[in-house]
């Protein structure tokens, strides 16, 4: 059964860029995945971040990007701040109607 | 404007039933249809079932295929998940979320399904 990755935690300090991936357990992620990503904070409904790859909703700040870099989809935040200490999905399309997210990202800025 | 209602959450027994419901406004079917997605207290998130809001595409995770059923009704614009034989482990939040475009664009702000005896 392929697996979605994603980092567990990771750090950044405030103004910093940091990298979030999004991987398979078995193959390479592409964008016929569609990859996108979603922001969540405590007792709140996730955010849609980024769709297909690399397409930013209404709303969402330009200092967060989505690509594909190698094998994993990626969100990188340029120039982070506070109100990003969030926790960060990504999910794949799999074909066939079929959905799988990723076990999420703790992203501590500090 | 892509509009969600959720209800039908609350507490079932082990091996009871619930239907959660959707009701979407604003919506614009061509490639596009309505996900439910759950969370675990404590966990990430899980894809559990997908429903053009037209069309024949529907789909369910493993977890939940035979267990559970998503349906619609067109009058109403809502969409439903029928949840049967539930388990302690469906214990969840679920949120209804249109989707377009391979993409979840629009969160419901959630329903607790609580399994317990």
């Amino acid at each position: 059964q392929t697996v979605v990755t994603q980092e567990s935690t990771l750090s950044v300090s405030p103004g910093g860029t940091v990298t979030l991936t999004c991987g398979l357990t078995t193959g390479s992620v592409s964008t016929t995945n569609y990859p996108s990503w979603y922001q969540q904070t405590p007792g709140h409904p996730p955010r849609t971040l980024i769709s297909t790859t690399n397409i930013r909703s209404s709303g969402v700040p330009d200092r967060f990007s989505g690509s594909i870099l190698g094998n994993k989809a990626a969100l990188t935040i340029s120039g982070a701040q506070a109100e990003d200490e969030s926790d960060y999905y990504c999910v794949l399309y799999m074909g066939n109607y079929i959905w799988v997210f990723g076990g999420g990202s703790k992203l501590t800025v500090l | 404007q892509v509009h969600l209602v959720e209800s039908g959450g609350g507490v079932a027994q082990p091996g009871g039933s619930l239907r959660l419901s959707c009701a979407a406004s604003g919506v614009t079917p061509p490639h596009s249809g309505i996900h439910w997605v759950r969370q675990a207290p404590g966990k990430g998130l899980d894809w559990m079932a997908f429903m053009h809001y037209e069309g024949s595409g529907i789909s369910y995770t493993d977890s939940v295929r035979g267990r559970f059923t998503i349906s619609r009704d067109n009058s109403k614009n809502t969409m439903y998940l029928q949840m049967n034989s539930l388990k302690p482990e469906d214990t969840a939040i679920y949120y209804c979320v249109h989707g377009e475009s391979y993409a979840f664009h629009l969160w419901g702000q959630g329903t607790q399904v609580t399994v317990s005896s």
